[in-house]
C-alpha cells in the first residue's frame, strides 16, 4: 500500500521569509508522481508543483521548489518570499502509473505572519 | 470550460434522503475523479472514470454511492439513505488521461447530513 505522511500539522512563517513543508512517502513502485497541492478557505485545490520520479533535477515554480530525496523517499516543498496569499491548507500526494488515483497526506495549515 | 465546475455548491440535506451531487470536467479530459474530504478520514479516492471503460469503484465507502458518467464528460456522484457520516466534502477532479497524473480539481461540494 502507498503512504503519504506530513508531520507538520501547522506551520507559520513571517511574510517574506522562507518556509520548507515536509512530506514522506512510501511506495514500492517505480513509476510514479508527486505534488504538492494548495487549499485556500475557498475550497478549491490549486496545483503548486509537480515532480516526476525518474527526474533527477527538483522542480521549480516560481517562488516554490521541491527538495526530492528519492532513495529516502522524501519529498519537501520550500516556499521563498512567503506571500500573505499563500497561506492555505498544503497537501502532499501521490500519483502510481495504474493505480490512477491520488494519495492524499494529512495536510500542513500554513500560516503567514505580516 | 476553463476549469472542472461542480454543483451545487453547498447541500444541506436530512438523513435518509438521497442526494446527487454533479461534476462537469474540463473540456477534453478524458479521466475523472470524485474525492471525499471529511475530517476524520483527510482525503479519500472514491471512483475514477476513464473514457468508456468501466469505471474503478474501489473507494466507495458502501453500495450507498454510485456514479455514472455520462457521454465521457458529466459526472454524477449519488449517495442514497444519507447517513451523518457521509457529511464531507466532495471533490471532483480531472485530468487529460490516466496516465498523465496531473489532476485538477473542483471547488467541491458541501455535503451537510442532518
Amino acid at each position: 500500500a502507498q503512504t503519504v505522511t506530513q508531520s507538520q500539522p501547522e506551520m507559520s512563517v513571517q511574510e517574506a521569509e522562507t518556509v520548507t513543508l515536509s512530506c514522506t512517502y512510501d511506495t514500492s513502485e517505480s513509476d510514479y508522481y508527486l505534488f504538492w497541492y494548495k487549499q485556500p478557505p475557498s475550497r478549491q485545490m490549486i496545483l503548486v508543483i509537480r515532480q516526476e520520479a525518474y527526474k533527477q533535477q527538483n522542480a521549480t515554480e516560481n517562488r516554490f521548489s521541491v527538495n526530492f530525496q528519492k532513495a529516502a523517499k522524501s519529498f519537501s516543498l520550500k516556499i521563498s518570499d512567503s506571500q500573505l496569499g499563500d497561506a492555505a491548507m498544503y497537501f502532499c500526494a501521490l500519483f502510481i502509473q495504474g493505480a490512477q488515483k491520488l494519495v492524499f497526506g494529512q495536510g500542513t495549515r500554513l500560516t503567514i505572519n505580516p | 470550460g476553463a476549469g472542472v465546475s461542480q454543483s451545487p455548491s453547498n447541500k444541506v440535506t436530512e438523513k435518509g434522503k438521497d442526494v446527487e451531487l454533479r461534476c462537469d470536467p474540463i473540456s477534453g479530459h478524458t479521466a475523472l475523479y470524485w474525492y471525499r474530504q471529511s475530517l476524520g478520514q483527510g482525503l479519500e479516492f472514491l471512483i475514477y472514470f476513464q473514457g468508456n471503460s468501466a469505471p474503478d469503484k474501489s473507494g466507495l465507502p458502501s453500495d450507498r454511492f454510485s456514479a455514472e458518467r455520462t457521454g465521457g464528460s458529466v459526472s454524477t456522484l449519488t449517495i442514497q439513505r444519507t447517513q451523518q457520516e457521509d457529511s464531507a466534502v466532495y471533490l471532483c477532479a480531472s485530468s487529460l488521461g490516466s496516465s498523465i497524473g496531473t489532476q485538477y480539481f473542483g471547488p467541491g461540494t458541501r455535503l451537510t447530513v442532518l
